[in-house]
């Protein structure tokens, strides 16, 4: 079974809309992330959480909000979709980082994304 | 913004050759992580160099990294069909708060 795993894998809706993208994790990692892919734009952060309690903004969250339910699950919503919202979206997880003399950062492992088509 | 730049943006090779990318970046960093991402598909983590690493291996992967010149390179040695993705080069910025700053991608094609 996948590790990190996101429902629903295409949505297709309206303008207008709320839309909520779920992901879980099973890896019992304390840092989650979402991430939008453009073509040509590479990924870039939207929202990062390090636990339950702390949300943060990343770098496009306009538009966008998050909800830590709990360690393993990590929501993305649209509160009213847009066309340009159309996207590949992306959780990640990583651990909290380790300590060697100095903070070592993680690598984040990836869901199998989310295709978002606004109309 | 990204930090992290790959080039080339594109590059085809014949299987067997080695494929070499390189990646720019423009601030001091923790580490340089290297991804790949199959069509359509999350992205999967290659290798990870720390800021005071120069060199690391892993199976057919080559890392370099020179934080003088703010540059990394990754080489695929005796390249195969399957390894035709889009790899991202991702940096993890000192004083960053643990957050990634991914380059735009560059694709491989590996020709049989």
């Amino acid at each position: 079974d996948a590790d990190v795993t996101q429902t629903p894998r295409n949505r297709i809706t309206k303008t207008g809309k709320r839309i909520m993208l779920e992901c879980s994790q099973t890896k019992g990692h304390d840092r989650m992330y979402w991430y939008r892919q453009d073509p040509g734009l590479g990924l870039r952060l939207i929202y990062y959480s390090f636990d339950v309690k702390d949300i943060n903004k990343g770098e496009i969250s306009d538009g966008y909000s998050v909800s830590r339910q709990a360690q393993a699950k990590f929501s993305l919503s649209l509160e009213s979709a847009i066309p340009n919202q159309t996207a590949l979206y992306f959780c990640a997880t990583s651990e909290r980082p380790g300590l060697a003399g100095a903070l070592i950062y993680n690598e984040q492992f990836f869901g199998p994304g989310t295709r978002l088509t606004v109309l | 913004s990204q930090q992290g730049e790959e080039d080339p943006q594109a590059l085809s090779i014949q299987e067997g050759e080695n494929a070499t990318m390189n990646c720019s970046y423009k601030t001091s960093i923790n580490n340089l992580q290297w991804y790949r991402q199959n069509s359509g598909r999350g992205l999967v983590h290659l290798i990870l160099i720390r800021s005071n690493e120069r060199e690391k291996h892993s199976g057919r992967l080559r890392v370099t990294l020179d934080t003088s010149k703010k540059s990394s390179s990754l080489l695929i040695t005796a390249s195969r069909a399957a390894d035709t993705a889009s790899y991202f080069c991702a940096t993890a910025p000192k004083g960053g708060s643990e957050k990634l700053v991914f380059g735009k991608g560059m694709k491989l094609t590996v020709n049989p």
